[in-house]
């Protein structure tokens, strides 16, 4: 089972640029989670999602687009990268509500 | 979802219990507790979680007071590998509400 997979692990954008972060999870959930943390920072949850077609924001959800057209794929768009989106980005899925999450490795971006 | 307190730090000795608190006096009837774990800058990693019964697996155990405004997580053998950000998540297991919301966590510190 791969899990959670997240692409690129690594990426550098200058300001303004664009780019997709890549989510997929081949367990069949319905839950799908973004998340950032900044150096020494406890994760903030930018956008989440129940299902195909249904999104919802989080705590920081400024900055940040996502789409749900399959239940598998869970991508999150930064339309004008600006030097505060430097985080690392985890992507999660879960089953049912009251059963365990599951982490990607994370995305470390930096924005120059 | 209730908001949790920990303590930001904690040390325990190799070999020995690491016993983790964490304080949810609001939370609610239908509110499960949820214990992650994040080493170093790897994804977070799902531990244990429970309603109102005391809980084990092959990780740790969980103690929830009778009233549940409170837990402690249990690592019975504390290795070097445990050193780590240890979080409390409080959430609702039905409903609309689906988010999964981290807070600050302890960092453990297992010392040789």
């Amino acid at each position: 089972n791969a899990g959670v997979t997240q692409t690129p692990k690594f990426r550098i954008l200058k300001i303004g640029q664009s780019m997709t972060l890549q989510c997929t999870q081949d367990m069949n959930h319905n839950y799908m989670y973004w998340y950032r943390q900044d150096p020494g920072m406890g994760l903030k949850l930018i956008y989440y999602s129940v299902g195909a077609g249904i999104t919802d924001k989080g705590e920081v959800p400024n900055g940040y687009n996502v789409s749900r057209s399959t239940t598998e794929d869970f991508p999150l768009r930064l339309e004008l990268a600006a030097p505060s989106q430097t985080s690392v980005y985890f992507c999660a899925s879960s089953g049912e509500l009251n059963t365990e999450a599951f982490f990607g490795q994370g995305t470390r971006l930096t924005v120059v | 979802d209730a908001k949790t307190t920990q303590p930001p730090s904690m040390d325990c000795a190799e070999g020995r219990a690491a016993n983790l608190p964490c304080n949810h006096s609001t939370i609610s009837g239908n509110e499960y507790v949820y214990w992650y774990r994040q080493i170093h800058s790897q994804g977070p990693q799902y531990i244990i979680h429970g309603l109102k019964n005391n809980e084990t697996n092959e990780m740790a155990s969980l103690i929830i007071t009778e009233d549940r405004k409170s837990s402690t997580l249990i690592l019975p053998h504390a290795t070097l590998r445990d050193t780590a950000v240890y979080y409390c998540i409080v959430r609702v297991a039905t409903g609309s509400n689906y988010k999964l919301t981290f807070g600050k966590g302890t960092l453990l510190t297992v010392n040789p």
